[in-house]
């Protein structure tokens, strides 16, 4: 069981926005930043959204992350084919005094 | 360009021990936090633990909490993980990772290959 939660699956067509949650609570989205990965089949994962909402330098502007509360949310809009992976969600637990990943959500494109 | 190399990782029987080694180039090592984090076949990632830049602070996940130890050597730009104790349960893939920012945030922003640790008789 994660701490942060996420759900397993999410689809969606070519060229559609999708969006990826992650809930926590106060100890940790709450009162930290939030990062999101992307993990293609195979490879190490890759950062797709540092503190909160802030894209790297080479991340696409297809990719977006926002924070209220004690949730967080990555949208990808256009979605390609190449967008196939799984997502996870990330931060830092006062309470734990560790960080904390989302179980990861399997985005299909049909 | 940030590089990342981790080794160490192999077949070891339950109860035994193996350290990880992760040799980092091509930033300032001393100025990130660094972190281990893992991934047992066909599951999600679980963060192990982070070290403070200058090594003054640790953290660890409770499941390896007294018998892993984390540790780094900015003389030789290297990144270490000492595991005791070893477990089935610990067996996965082991990934290195620098923080994207300097100073607290120790987000992993870059990540190694990883090593694969398989805990077994």
């Amino acid at each position: 069981q994660s701490v942060l939660t996420q759900a397993p699956s999410a689809s969606g067509t070519p060229g559609q926005r999708v969006t990826i949650s992650c809930s926590g609570s106060n100890s940790n989205i709450g009162s930290n930043y939030v990062y999101w990965y992307q993990q293609l089949p195979g490879t190490a994962p890759k950062l797709l959204i540092c503190r909160n909402n802030q894209r790297p330098s080479g991340v696409p502007d297809r990719f977006s992350g926002s924070k209220s509360g004690t949730s967080a949310s990555l949208a990808i809009s256009g979605l390609r084919s190449e967008d196939e992976a799984d997502y996870y969600c990330a931060a830092w637990d006062d309470r734990l005094s560790g960080r904390v990943f989302g179980g990861g959500t399997k985005l299909s494109v049909l | 360009d940030v590089q990342l190399l981790e080794s160490g990782g192999g077949l070891v029987q339950p109860g035994g021990s193996l350290r990880l080694s992760c040799a980092a180039s091509g930033f300032t090592f001393s100025s990130y936090v660094m972190n281990w984090v893992r991934q047992a076949p066909g599951k999600g990632l679980q963060w192990v633990s982070s070290i403070t830049g200058s090594g003054d602070r640790t953290y660890y996940a409770d499941s390896v909490k007294g018998r892993f130890t984390i540790s780094r050597d900015n003389s030789k730009n290297t990144l270490y993980l000492q595991m005791n104790g070893l477990r089935a349960e610990d067996t996965a893939v082991y990934y290195c990772a620098k923080a994207y920012f300097s100073g607290s945030d120790g987000g992993p922003g870059y990540w190694g290959q990883g090593t694969l640790v398989t805990v077994s008789s």
